[in-house]
């Protein structure tokens, strides 16, 4: 079953409105999680990895004040699209690591495709 | 530098075997994986190489060099659902993954 699941599948918001994304780890505590875009036919961008209890890591060129992401618990965190646009439209995946756990699998959840109207 | 390299499509009989080639430069390696993602759907994990060797699990295996940058994955007795995109992956010193573009494996009957 799955491991990391993710909520919602599926959004459509009106330009200019915020989106909340959960990601929550359901069999493990994840200290770090990490949150992907994924554009039509293209790879996963990483955008930011969050750690609990502390600030999220941004990778460059991504806008923090655009894309917050929360990491509350070590089974919850949460990305929040704030003031969506259409250019914002796009596939978003998180995914945690077990700890300690030698093979390095990443586990992703279901994903949430967002459109902005 | 760092980069990472695969095909971009590459389409195969039901019942055949496949090879997807990916190669990388990189300083630092701590692992290559691959994965495979259906359209509209969360990759799924396949495999993990971090030793030289050829690694495999049923239909699926998965090489890897080390001294060349150079993995493969192969898939035999290719069937319908094989149909998806494949993507490495390696992680770096920084234990980051570096992704490849994917490879779109079109399975035709």
């Amino acid at each position: 079953g799955a491991v990391v699941s993710q909520h919602p599948s599926r959004v459509i918001c009106k330009s200019g409105t915020s989106v909340k994304i959960e990601c929550r780890s359901l069999d493990f505590q994840a200290t770090t999680m990490f949150w992907y875009r994924q554009f039509p036919k293209k790879s996963l961008m990483l955008m930011a990895t969050s750690n609990e209890g502390s600030k999220a890591t941004y990778e460059q060129g991504v806008e923090k004040d655009k894309f917050l992401i929360n990491h509350a618990s070590l089974t919850l965190s949460t990305l929040t699209v704030t003031s969506a646009h259409p250019e914002d439209s796009s596939f978003y995946i998180c995914s945690a690591r077990r700890p300690q756990e030698d093979t390095g699998e990443l586990f992703f959840g279901e994903g949430s495709r967002l459109t902005v109207l | 530098g760092q980069n990472i390299d695969q095909p971009t499509e590459m389409t195969a009989t039901e019942g055949a075997i496949v090879q997807i080639n990916c190669t990388y430069q990189t300083s630092g390696f701590n692992g290559l994986f691959w994965y495979q993602q259906h359209a509209g759907e969360a990759p799924t994990f396949l495999s993990y190489n971090v030793l030289d060797g050829l690694e495999e699990k049923g239909r699926f295996s998965s090489f890897l060099s080390r001294s060349k940058g150079y993995s493969y994955l192969l898939l035999k007795e290719l069937q319908m659902k094989d149909s998806a995109s494949y993507l490495c992956a390696f992680m770096d010193s920084n234990y980051q993954l570096i992704w490849g573009a994917g490879t779109k494996l079109i399975i035709k009957p």
